[in-house]
């Protein structure tokens, strides 16, 4: 199957610092999300982004579908910002679409 | 607030017992989508339902079973429960789930999960 693999797995900023995570995939893709998992476990939607670029507010995100990656950029991060950001991909093999999930960058902002 | 709800949010059993998992989509998504959280395997896609037909299967075991009921909830069944099946279970909803294009209809937006514990 397709693999997906996100960097750095872990990270730890200060208060008011700028990061990029990046995901990289390994075949052609139909859908990319990214997620935030906050603390409390909660999966939330950041972005649909299949191809292209994004923002909403302190996040951004670029999606170069035929070099198979997406960038997650988070500017003046803030402690809420903190939990795991998932990369999820959905590509048609077997006969039907699949979703994967990357393992996650793990993030912690510090005040 | 996904709009999808699931339920119950914690349940705790023991091995060789039954459960049943629920999820309620968000109001118009035909799409329902079930995933495990485990700390080894990460976020693993179980099964999609759309429309209360199986749509795509993953890594489910032969153990699990899924439905989605003509009002469009959808239950996990999951029998002969191991310590290993212990895990954070998702369900996920979508206005549509059929890839023939990337269409913000595709997106999936998730439930708050329910934590079962194997004892």
């Amino acid at each position: 199957g397709i693999q997906v693999e996100q960097s750095p797995p872990d990270l730890i900023l200060q208060e008011g610092a700028n990061s990029t995570l990046r995901c990289n995939f390994s075949d052609s893709v139909n859908n990319l999300q990214w997620f935030h998992q906050n603390p409390w476990g909660q999966l939330i939607n950041l972005f649909y982004i299949p191809s292209g670029t994004k923002q909403n507010g302190r996040l951004s995100a670029t999606t170069v579908a035929t070099e198979r990656y997406s960038l997650l950029y988070i500017s003046s991060s803030q402690t809420t910002d903190s939990g795991v950001y998932f990369c999820a991909v959905v590509n048609f093999r077997g006969g039907s679409y699949i979703p994967t999930f990357g393992r996650g960058t793990s993030l912690i902002v510090h005040p | 607030d996904s709009g999808v709800t699931q339920t119950p949010k914690h349940l705790i059993t023991a091995t060789g017992q039954r459960v049943t998992l629920r999820c309620s989509p968000r109001s118009g998504d035909l799409s329902v989508y079930w995933y495990q959280q485990s700390l080894d395997q990460g976020l693993q896609f179980l099964i999609q339902y759309y429309n209360g037909e199986e749509r795509a299967k993953g890594n489910i075991l032969e153990r699990f079973s899924a439905q989605q009921f003509p009002d469009l909830h959808s239950e996990l069944n999951l029998s002969s429960l191991e310590l290993g099946d212990s895990a954070l279970y998702f369900c996920a909803s979508s206005v549509v789930g059929v890839s023939s294009g990337p269409s913000s209809y595709n997106e999936q937006f998730f439930g708050p999960g329910t934590r079962l514990t194997v004892l």
